[in-house]
């Protein structure tokens, strides 16, 4: 099955600087790879996703890179805020026979946002 | 529209003991899933449902069990509790059959098992 890893593990910036977490994933036929935010004790909620057929996604100060040929993808928060502190999830799909079976997930990465 | 409910969200059972987790989606879906959180593990699926009357395994299902008899609700069961089921437990539903597309999760169920 697929294997998600994801570094770092905790994550501590100054706001106003950016942040990068990066994780990668094992299956080659995984082709869809969301990022998911978890407050403390919220739900996780997606704030971006990426498809195989695209290497960059942008949505106002958060970025999703993707590497087919090295399996790895990452997030980039720019301009960091105070809100941005969370756990933050990479996920890859998971393929069994003609459908995928559901997403598996990263470790999660603590972002710490320092004043 | 109340998006994915949970019920209950909290719950302290003793060991042996049994319960069923109830998750109920109002945007007719028809991916359901049951995942749980430890710290540092992440989300790790445990069953998951491609429709009505459907369940598979997901990569812990070991000691828990499932049933979708209606497309809106996804039960989660432990026959007997142990200690290491300790955990929260998210319900998450998604609409695009064959790419889960995103994940639409309940608020968790806090399980300690004594």
């Amino acid at each position: 099955g697929e294997n998600v890893e994801q570094h770092p593990s905790t994550l501590s910036v100054q706001e106003g600087d950016s942040a990068v977490i990066k994780c990668t994933y094992s299956d080659s036929a995984s082709n869809y790879f969301p990022w998911y935010k978890q407050e403390l004790g919220k739900r996780p909620q997606l704030i971006i996703d990426i498809r195989s057929n695209v290497g960059e996604k942008k949505d106002q100060r958060i970025a999703v890179t993707l590497n087919k040929t090295a399996k790895h993808f990452s997030l980039h928060i720019t301009e960091t805020q105070p809100e941005d502190s969370a756990v933050y999830f990479c996920a890859a799909t998971v393929y069994s026979g003609g459908g995928a079976d559901g997403l598996t997930f990263g470790k999660g990465t603590h972002l710490i946002i320092q004043p | 529209n109340a998006g994915v409910t949970q019920t209950p969200k909290f719950r302290v059972l003793k060991t042996g003991q049994s319960m069923t987790l109830l998750c109920a989606q109002d945007m007719n879906h028809e991916y359901m899933y049951w995942y749980r959180q430890d710290p540092g593990m992440g989300l790790r699926l445990i069953h998951y449902s491609v429709g009505e009357g459907t369940t598979a395994k997901g990569e812990v299902p070991d000691g828990y069990n499932v049933s979708r008899l209606k497309k809106q609700n996804f039960l989660l069961g432990l026959e007997s509790a142990a200690p290491s089921q300790t955990s929260v437990y998210f319900c998450a539903s998604s609409t695009l059959a064959g790419d889960p597309g995103e994940l639409f999760f309940g608020e968790g169920s806090r399980l300690t098992v004594l």
